[in-house]
């Protein structure tokens, strides 16, 4: 199964609203990484959170770490149409032959509304 | 910088041929990455290579699929002979380090008739 899991599967809200995607995971990790991809495009790196880290932000982008619950949130900001994409969480899992190893969960639908 | 590069872009061939993917890395970045999409299974690890040497192929399907990295600046991905099941949108990242950001090529849809 998928180290890491979003949640919910698909997110439809207004433009402006806020916008929040959550990603459990089951293994100790190196790294957390949120992409996100366009319809038919690459994907497009958004931010790497490392596993002493609880929180960055990065414009709109704000993500948080839990890893006593093995979780992690991307929150959006004031959404945007352009914003309109699939967000996936990427785990980098610590230890043995998985470094660098990034495991993507099957990502989130987020559809922002004009 | 341009980006890591891939090509085709698109590749439509029939069962049983042969079909190369080209990835170009960053400059400078010493792991390269080949990634597979799809809808049923996501987006998974194939292969990855550091400084040009596999270092995990676990990923790679079965003998069909063969990857090498002849020098820093390219990479292929081959299928030999291919199945209607190989159709994929298939990605090329690299890494200037292990355990950091990937950058991601533009991907080559893969159709496999």
């Amino acid at each position: 199964s998928q180290q890491g899991e979003e949640d919910p599967q698909a997110l439809s809200i207004q433009e402006g609203e806020n916008a929040t995607m959550n990603c459990s995971y089951k293994t100790s990790i190196n790294n957390l990484q949120w992409y996100r991809q366009n319809s038919g495009r690459g994907l497009v790196h958004l931010i790497l959170i490392r596993s002493n880290e609880r929180e960055k932000h990065s414009g709109r982008l704000r993500v948080t770490l839990d890893t006593s619950k093995k979780s992690s949130s991307l929150l959006i900001t004031a959404s945007r149409a352009a914003d309109t994409a699939s967000y996936f969480c990427a785990t980098d899992k610590a230890g043995g032959t998985s470094y660098g190893k990034l495991t993507f969960g099957q990502g989130t639908i987020l559809t922002v509304h004009p | 910088d341009a980006g890591v590069i891939q090509s085709p872009r698109h590749e439509v061939t029939e069962m049983g041929q042969e079909v190369t993917l080209r990835c170009k890395p960053i400059s400078g970045h010493d792991y390269l990455f080949w990634y597979r999409q799809t809808m049923m299974r996501g987006l998974e690890l194939l292969i990855y290579f550091n400084n040009n040497v596999p270092i995990d192929d676990s990923g790679m399907p079965e003998d069909r699929f063969s990857a090498k990295m002849p020098n820093a600046s390219f990479s292929t991905l081959k299928i030999q002979p291919s199945e209607p099941r190989d159709s994929a949108v298939y990605f090329c990242a690299s890494s200037f380090s292990v355990s950091e950001t990937q950058y991601f090529g533009p991907g080559t849809r893969l159709l496999v008739l």
